[in-house]
């Protein structure tokens, strides 16, 4: 079993429509990250946490929110989606005792039409 | 904010070839990170450069970190097909990794 895992790994809403994206891990890491990736373009963090009470903005989080709900568990939402958010997005955890290394997700794709 | 700059952005080579990807930004870096990712998979980490002037070495991969810790290259020695992917750097300006900064990414691709 893969230690990070996200669901859905393939999702087509339609435009205005709420969406979640689940993150969940077993590597026991603190801190978790939402990045988001377009061709070209490389990763975008979205938002980050470092523990269940701290949640931070990266350099594109309007249209997105997110929650931490325990350790393991940080979920991204699209409250309305839009066609420009339609990307591959990954989760990733990270140990602040350790390297610094990410450890991502398999990803979630997601097309708004 | 910081700018990280990484070039190409697409490189076809001839298995056997040697394949080089840079990485320049426009400020001072703590360390720098590189990552790969397969096509259709996720990035996965490779190494990461903390001093000036540092050089590492993984088989057939070299990577170094400049001097002025503003720039890092990976080259690949001898590709093979299995070296196929997109590599990107990651650097970080500051103190902790936790606000790490992607390149666009190199898409290697290898002719057999």
């Amino acid at each position: 079993d893969a230690d990070v895992t996200q669901t859905p790994r393939n999702r087509i809403t339609k435009t205005g429509k709420r969406i979640m994206l689940e993150c969940s891990q077993t590597k026991g890491h603190d801190r978790m990250y939402w990045y988001r990736q377009d061709p070209g373009l490389g990763l975008r963090l979205i938002y980050y946490s470092f523990d269940v009470k701290d949640i931070n903005k990266g350099e594109i989080s309007d249209g997105y929110s997110v929650s931490r709900q325990a350790q393991a568990k940080f979920s991204l939402s699209l409250e309305s989606a839009i066609p420009n958010q339609t990307a591959l997005y990954f989760c990733a955890t990270s140990d602040p005792g350790g390297t610094g290394e990410l450890f991502f997700g398999e990803g979630s794709r997601l097309t708004v039409l | 904010g910081q700018q990280v700059m990484q070039i190409p952005q697409y490189q076809h080579v001839q298995e056997g070839e040697d394949f080089t990807t840079y990485c320049n930004s426009s400020t001072t870096l703590s360390n720098i990170q590189w990552y790969k990712q397969r096509p259709g998979g996720h990035p996965v980490f490779l190494i990461q450069l903390v001093k000036s002037g540092e050089v590492k070495k993984q088989k057939r991969l070299t990577f170094q970190f400049g001097e002025a810790k503003k720039n890092s290259s990976l080259h690949i020695t001898a590709t093979q097909t299995t070296d196929v992917g997109t590599y990107f750097c990651a650097a970080n300006s500051g103190g902790s990794n936790y606000k790490l900064t992607f390149g666009k990414g190199t898409l290697l691709t290898v002719n057999p």
